[in-house]
């Protein structure tokens, strides 16, 4: 089946300092991808809508130059949170639909847990 | 806009029980229906899906129906195990759009 990795799966890192995600599709190409955010015992909250080869589409609410999401390629997006805050902590989960397929069909990474400390 | 709710958790069972999470949804057109699971500190897993009326999803003993008439499907299996113990999310597909999730709810599972 399908196939999508995040890299790290587990990062820990000081306040103001910025980290960076990669999500990528092992086994299929994607031309969308998605950034969820999900706090402890709650829900995933969508922040993102990742194009290859275009800016993301942000939800409401999350701020874009904090939230830096790049789609360079049909395999690869990464998500940078820039100065990163205690706040910011949190489990994020990207998503993968595979090109030429309904939005229905998304694949999802195992998740990056982040502690800003 | 679409919208998905179901019932709030914990849920917690003895082991062999039977298990029920309902969801219910709202939706223009003629969305697909999901079940997600998460095991503790992982990502998300395709548990099962339907994506007509009436059609039934199925996996690993669990098993939802899509109800267009009272807009729900339930998600049930017969006799849960410890492993079951997760967090399973109702989701909703529709065209072109994101994927929109229910709260989950969270079964434990005891022996």
């Amino acid at each position: 089946g399908a196939v999508v990795s995040q890299h790290p799966s587990r990062v820990i890192c000081k306040s103001g300092t910025s980290v960076k995600i990669e999500c990528r599709s092992l086994d299929f190409q994607a031309t969308t991808m998605f950034w969820y955010r999900q706090f402890p015992k709650q829900s995933l909250m969508l922040m993102a809508t990742s194009n290859e080869g275009s800016k993301a589409t942000y939800e409401q609410g999350v701020e874009k130059d904090k939230f830096l999401i790049n789609h360079a390629s049909l395999t690869l997006s990464t998500l940078t949170v820039t100065s990163a805050h205690p706040e910011d902590s949190s489990f994020y989960i990207c998503s993968a639909q595979a090109s030429g397929r309904p939005s229905d069909t998304q694949y999802f990474g195992p998740g990056t847990r982040l502690t800003v400390l | 806009g679409n919208s998905v709710t179901q019932m709030e958790g914990p849920v917690t069972l003895s082991e062999e029980a039977f298990l029920t999470i309902n969801c219910t949804y709202t939706a223009t057109g003629y969305p697909s229906l999901f079940w997600y699971v998460q095991y503790p500190g992982e990502g998300l897993q395709l548990l099962l899906k339907a994506t007509k009326a009436d059609d039934k999803g199925s996996n690993k003993g669990f098993e939802a129906t899509y109800r267009k008439e009272t807009t729900s499907f339930h998600l049930e299996k017969g006799s849960v195990q410890v492993s079951d113990s997760a967090v399973y999310f109702c989701a909703l597909g529709s065209g072109n759009t994101p994927l929109v999730f229910g709260k989950g709810t969270r079964l434990s599972v005891i022996a």
